[in-house]
């Protein structure tokens, strides 16, 4: 089974609302990585977030690790309709190496 | 800076049939990943190299499934012979190491009949 899921699996809201979706995973990791990704193109690297760190800023992009409870979330604020896209959490597990494992991401639909 | 670059970007082929997709990672990326990616699925990890050497491909069917880095900069994969259940989106990423951020290629996208 994939490592990280993310909820909600789909999420629509109008442009200028805050848009948050989680990542819970299930073994201890040494960071988590956020990508976007625009229909039927490849996916971009949005932020990595390390297991030390608890909380992470970029532009309107605000990471959290909750390492206690194995989850993240990914807050947009000030959303945009260019911001439809899938956005998907990537962990890397702890101890030996470093192997990347995807969720099935969560919908984002912004609407004009 | 040149991004990760795949071809083809689309293939249709029958069943049986081979194929092969080529990526040409960022110049000084030491890992190269091939992940599979069904629709409405995240990306499923195929193969992951650092350098010219496999870190992890534990998730590729090897009975038809292959892949190989040579020189450690250029990657291929194929597959022989392919199964209905194998269409989808086959995307390239490199790394400058492993466990930091990647960089994905457009995806090669491939419909089996």
């Amino acid at each position: 089974s994939q490592q990280g899921e993310e909820d909600p699996q789909a999420l629509s809201i109008q442009e200028g609302e805050n848009a948050t979706m989680n990542c819970s995973y299930k073994t201890s990791i040494n960071n988590l990585q956020w990508y976007r990704q625009n229909s039927g193109r490849g996916l971009v690297h949005l932020i990595l977030i390390r297991s030390n760190e608890r909380e992470k800023h970029s532009g309107r992009l605000r990471v959290t690790l909750d390492t206690s409870k194995k989850s993240s979330s990914l807050l947009i604020t000030a959303s945009r309709a260019a911001d439809t896209a899938s956005y998907f959490c990537a962990t890397h597990s702890a101890g030996g190496s470093y192997i990347p494992t995807f969720g099935r991401g969560t919908s984002l639909i912004v609407h004009p | 800076e040149a991004g990760v670059a795949q071809s083809p970007r689309y293939k249709i082929i029958e069943k049986r049939q081979s194929v092969a997709f080529w990526c040409n990672p960022i110049s000084g990326h030491a890992t190269l990943y091939w992940y599979q990616q069904i629709l409405g699925q995240g990306p499923k990890l195929l193969i992951q190299f650092q350098n010219n050497g496999v870190v992890d491909d534990s998730q590729l069917p090897k009975d038809r499934f292959s892949a190989e880095r040579l020189k450690g900069v250029d990657s291929t994969l194929k597959i022989q012979p392919a199964k209905l259940e194998d269409s989808a989106v086959y995307l390239c990423a490199s790394s400058l190491d492993s466990g930091v951020g990647q960089y994905f290629g457009p995806g090669t996208r491939l419909t089996v009949l």
